[in-house]
């Protein structure tokens, strides 16, 4: 079965420090990976995505992300914290299988920003 | 250019009723998805659309439909509502689907009482 794993349900950090939110999949394949970050009471935003090439990816606001093969990770980071850094992000493949946008994400993490 | 728009953004309905969600997508998509947000289940795919067509479905009973128009504007209907179904519907859409990274609207939030 394809799942993606969160195992942190709340990371906090203080503004300034460098943050790591974790991501491990289990799907068949190499999937495509995305990271979504979802504001109060908003939808989500696309952050960033893996499909193929360098390992470290860079996205918006600052963020970036590192896949391992080998460790079926896709850890997403950011140098340097802010508070408006502060949502609930999640991790989502596509099985390469598949070729539609089912996305599959995982529970979400919390990331708690302070000042 | 235009986000993903979602309408209405809060619902009421009760048990037994039946229930219309509508999404326009960004100009230019034609892939239009569907999700489920709740606090226990979290995020769950529905179903996608491309070009009118029903592509890929998510493992939801029956009571769960949708349909696309030629304008590529979709319509999501939930019958014979259960209190189970109270959850924020996402809908995304992105120019082609596949690999493509979705564009989420911000939701409606039904709630079942």
């Amino acid at each position: 079965a394809q799942s993606v794993a969160q195992p942190e349900d709340q990371v906090n950090v203080a503004e300034g420090n460098p943050l790591t939110v974790k991501c491990t999949y289990s799907v068949s394949g190499n999937p495509y990976l995305f990271w979504y970050v979802q504001y109060p009471n908003r939808g989500l935003q696309f952050l960033l995505k893996y499909i193929t090439g360098d390992n470290l990816v860079k996205g918006s606001y600052g963020f970036e992300a590192e896949f391992n093969k080998s460790q079926t990770s896709f850890h997403l980071k950011k140098p340097s914290a802010l508070v408006s850094d502060s949502a609930l992000y999640f991790c989502a493949v596509i099985p390469r299988s598949t070729g539609f946008q089912k996305l599959v994400f995982g529970t979400g993490t919390r990331l708690l920003v302070s000042p | 250019k235009a986000g993903v728009t979602q309408t209405p953004r809060y619902l009421i309905k009760t048990r037994g009723q039946q229930v219309t969600l509508s999404c326009s997508p960004i100009s230019g998509h034609r892939s239009v998805s569907w999700y489920q947000q709740t606090p226990g289940q979290g995020l769950q795919f529905l179903f996608e659309y491309f070009s009118e067509t029903q592509r890929n479905k998510g493992n939801f009973p029956g009571r769960f439909s949708g349909r696309q128009f030629s304008n590529s504007r979709s319509e999501m209907n939930v019958s014979t509502l259960e209190l189970g179904d109270s959850a924020l519907y996402l809908c995304a859409s992105s120019p082609r689907g596949g690999n493509q990274p979705q564009h989420f609207g911000d939701g409606t939030r039904l709630s079942i009482l």
